[in-house]
C-alpha cells in the first residue's frame, strides 16, 4: 500500500521530556510537512522540507525539530523547549502534477502531556 | 491579515439541500488552491482542487474567482456523510509552503 505513515497514533509526554514523532512516506514526494492542529486553530506549519538534508521553518518552530536523511522520512522531535505541546500533528507530503502542486496528509499523531 | 480566511459556520443544514462555502485569500500570486474535508479526529483529505475555469466532481463544484480572490464549494443534494469540517488550502507556487483555512463545519440534519 502507498501512503504517509505516522506513528504512535498517541504519545503521552512527561514534563521536561523530548518525544520524536514518525513520519514516512513511499509515494516518492519530494516535500515533506508538519503541520500542528489546535482546536478552533486550523493548521499551523512547523516545518517544511523540500529535498533531503534541507529544511525551512514554519511559523512555529520553536520548541521543535526536525531531520531530513532520507527522502522517505520526515520524523519530528518536541523538545521540552515548547511549553504548550500538547496538540494534534499532521505529517504531510506534496508531489507536483499538471504544473500543480498537491499535498497529502498522514493519520497523524495526539500527543498529550503527562 | 490571515493569509486564508473562511466562516468558520457551523452550517446546519436539512439532507437535500445545496449549501455554499467561500474561502478569501490574500496574496493575489497565489496559484493553487484545494477544498480539504476533514471528519473529527481524523487527518484532512483531498476533496477536490480548484481549476480557473471551475470543475465539478458529482455532487460537488469548485469555483475560483481571482478578480475578488476568493475560492468556492458548493454541496448539491446534501447527504448526512457530507457532515465535516470543509478546509481550503492556497499555494503560492511550487516549493512555497500551503496555507489553510481553519475550516468550516457542516451538520447534515436528517
Amino acid at each position: 500500500d502507498g501512503g504517509i505513515t505516522q506513528s504512535p497514533k498517541y504519545l503521552f509526554r512527561k514534563e521536561g521530556q523530548n518525544v520524536t514523532l514518525s513520519c514516512e512516506q513511499n509515494l516518492n514526494h519530494d516535500a515533506m510537512y508538519w503541520y500542528r492542529q489546535d482546536p478552533g486553530q486550523g493548521l499551523r506549519l512547523i516545518y517544511y522540507s523540500q529535498i533531503v538534508n534541507d529544511f525551512q521553518k514554519g511559523d512555529i518552530a520553536e520548541g521543535y525539530s526536525v531531520s531530513r536523511e532520507k527522502k522517505e522520512s520526515f520524523p519530528l522531535t518536541v523538545t521540552s523547549a515548547q511549553k504548550n505541546p500538547t496538540a494534534f500533528y499532521l505529517c504531510a507530503s506534496s508531489m507536483v502534477q499538471g504544473g500543480q502542486e498537491t499535498q497529502y496528509f498522514g493519520p497523524g499523531t495526539r500527543l498529550l502531556v503527562l | 491579515r490571515k493569509e486564508v480566511e473562511q466562516d468558520p459556520g457551523p452550517f446546519n443544514v436539512p439532507e437535500g439541500a445545496t449549501v455554499a462555502f467561500n474561502c478569501t485569500y490574500s496574496n493575489s500570486a497565489s496559484q493553487s488552491f484545494f477544498w480539504y474535508r476533514q471528519d473529527c479526529r481524523k487527518e484532512p483529505k483531498l476533496l477536490m482542487s480548484v481549476y480557473s475555469s471551475g470543475n465539478e466532481d458529482g455532487r460537488f463544484t469548485a469555483q475560483l474567482n481571482r478578480a475578488s480572490q476568493y475560492i468556492s464549494l458548493l454541496i448539491r443534494d446534501s447527504k448526512l456523510s457530507d457532515s465535516a469540517t470543509y478546509l481550503c488550502a492556497v499555494n503560492y507556487f511550487t516549493g512555497n509552503q500551503f496555507y489553510f483555512g481553519t475550516g468550516t463545519s457542516l451538520t447534515v440534519i436528517p
